[in-house]
């Protein structure tokens, strides 16, 4: 039973426009979310996180919305960069920063940016 | 700073082989993690470590896995014997102690297994 579930496993935009990757959860007892990126070949680079005590967070082109009675988060680019193609993971923990902290991941999605 | 080290990056091996994983954290990392990443999917953890303990390894198998930190620095992960289904990208994670701090992924060992 997946916990965290990403539905969509590719995403084509066009560069300049705005860039949309979704993420549900099951798990009520999560806190902390993040995004990750993975370029081929490397191994997943940290992109931006929310504490369940907030609905936004925001760095640069980045920002992710968090709705917690829909147990849904979203990852905004703007504008999209074709150096952003990469599959992003969403992931979330139940435990921000205590002795449980681990992460639960999705599957990804495949964000190609097109020029 | 240096990311995490891993090595080696590709293993290509008969079934029933055995192999091992290296890696190194960041310094000053006390927490490790090992996950597998088989295609399509993300990554899932196969254990933890806070130093020299390993805190959390309820999803390593372990009748084939096994895995140690010594010192609490370096650490290796050995598959015997090695199984086609082990097939995968190993990551190896470290994170510094203390709230809202993110894991620092090591670029991986995909395995392949023959």
């Amino acid at each position: 039973d997946q916990q965290v579930k990403q539905n969509s496993p590719s995403l084509s935009v066009q560069e300049g426009r705005i860039s949309i990757l979704n993420c549900d959860y099951t798990n009520s007892m999560f806190d902390y979310f993040l995004w990750y990126k993975k370029y081929p070949a490397e191994g997943p680079t940290f992109l931006i996180s929310i504490s369940s005590i907030k609905d936004k967070n925001e760095d640069g082109r980045f920002t992710v919305f968090l709705n917690k009675s829909a147990k849904h988060l979203s990852l905004h680019i703007v504008p999209s960069q074709p150096g952003d193609s990469a599959v992003y993971f969403c992931a979330a923990s139940e435990d921000s920063g205590g002795s449980n902290y681990k992460l639960t991941f999705g599957k990804g999605t495949l964000l190609t940016v097109n020029p | 700073e240096a990311g995490v080290v891993q090595s080696p990056r590709y293993k290509i091996i008969e079934k029933k082989q055995p192999v091992a994983f290296w890696c190194n954290p960041i310094s000053g990392h006390n927490t490790l993690y090992w996950y597998r990443q088989n295609l399509g999917q993300g990554p899932e953890l196969l254990i933890r470590y806070e130093n020299e303990e390993a805190v959390d390894d309820s999803q390593l198998p372990k009748d084939r896995f096994s895995a140690e930190r010594l010192k609490g620095v370096d650490s290796t992960l050995k598959i015997q014997p090695a199984e086609l289904g082990d097939s995968a990208v190993y990551l190896c994670a470290s994170r510094a102690g203390g709230s809202y701090n993110e894991q620092f992924f090591g670029p991986g060992t995909r395995l392949t297994v023959l």
